[in-house]
């Protein structure tokens, strides 16, 4: 299976700070990669697809890069609205894999 | 617009059966992928499998693999996750989502399944 791994697992930042997301994968999976939001008590959200490729309805602050094993998502500009845990998943190979997720919090 | 709608939360005990519905609307059900995803109490996402409900092709994660049935019935626009024998460490909720052009694009809003002595 591939390994997906996000840092940090959690991060607390103020509202309007740039908040960038890491995740690796244990081998190649070119730019197979997805972004979830999950707010607390509610389903995931698919925010980003492809690695690069804002979903539809999503604001423009979310944009994801990278490819091969090392992706990052940004929230440029971190809004109260953003609290919440978010996921990286290859789709490049079964099993889907998801990462351990990273919880945002506001200071 | 394209909904799934799961069915309600489930309260069961050890080595009963069970089967939970998610049926989706707004779009042509056959042609799209299914999947499911397991959320253990206060943890991360893990993908089960899919169903293609045009023709029933299933692809389960091999972590899944036996332990769960994935069916579907496109004349209702419906998919379905069944238990056999559930145990305690099922207790989670599942959620069903659409497999989009990448990733799972929409998703129901879950249901939660817990298995209690």
């Amino acid at each position: 299976d591939i390994q997906m791994t996000q840092s940090p697992s959690s991060l607390s930042a103020f509202v309007g700070d740039r908040v960038t997301i890491t995740c690796r994968a244990s081998q190649s999976i070119s730019r197979y990669l997805n972004w979830y939001q999950q707010k607390p008590g509610k389903a995931p959200m698919l925010l980003i697809h492809d690695a690069g490729s804002l979903q539809s309805g999503v604001p423009s602050r979310f944009s994801g890069s990278g490819s091969g094993t090392d992706f990052t998502l940004t929230i440029s500009s971190l809004q109260p609205e953003d609290i919440a845990t978010y996921y990286c998943q290859q789709s490049q190979r079964s099993p889907w894999t998801f990462g351990q997720g990273t919880k945002v919090e506001i200071k | 617009e394209v909904q799934l709608v799961q069915s309600g939360a489930e309260v069961k005990k050890p080595g009963e059966s069970l089967k939970i519905s998610c049926k989706g609307s707004g779009y042509s059900f056959s042609t799209y992928w299914i999947g499911w995803v397991r959320q253990m109490p206060g943890k991360g996402l893990e993908w089960m499998g899919f169903i293609f409900p045009a023709d029933s092709d299933i692809t389960y994660s091999p972590s899944f693999q036996g332990q769960v049935t994935f069916s579907a019935d496109k004349s209702i626009n419906s998919a379905y996750l069944q238990w056999n024998s559930l145990k305690a460490s099922d207790t989670a909720i599942y959620y069903c989502a659409r497999r989009g052009l990448g990733g799972f694009d929409f998703w129901g809003q879950g249901t939660l399944v817990t298995v209690s002595s």
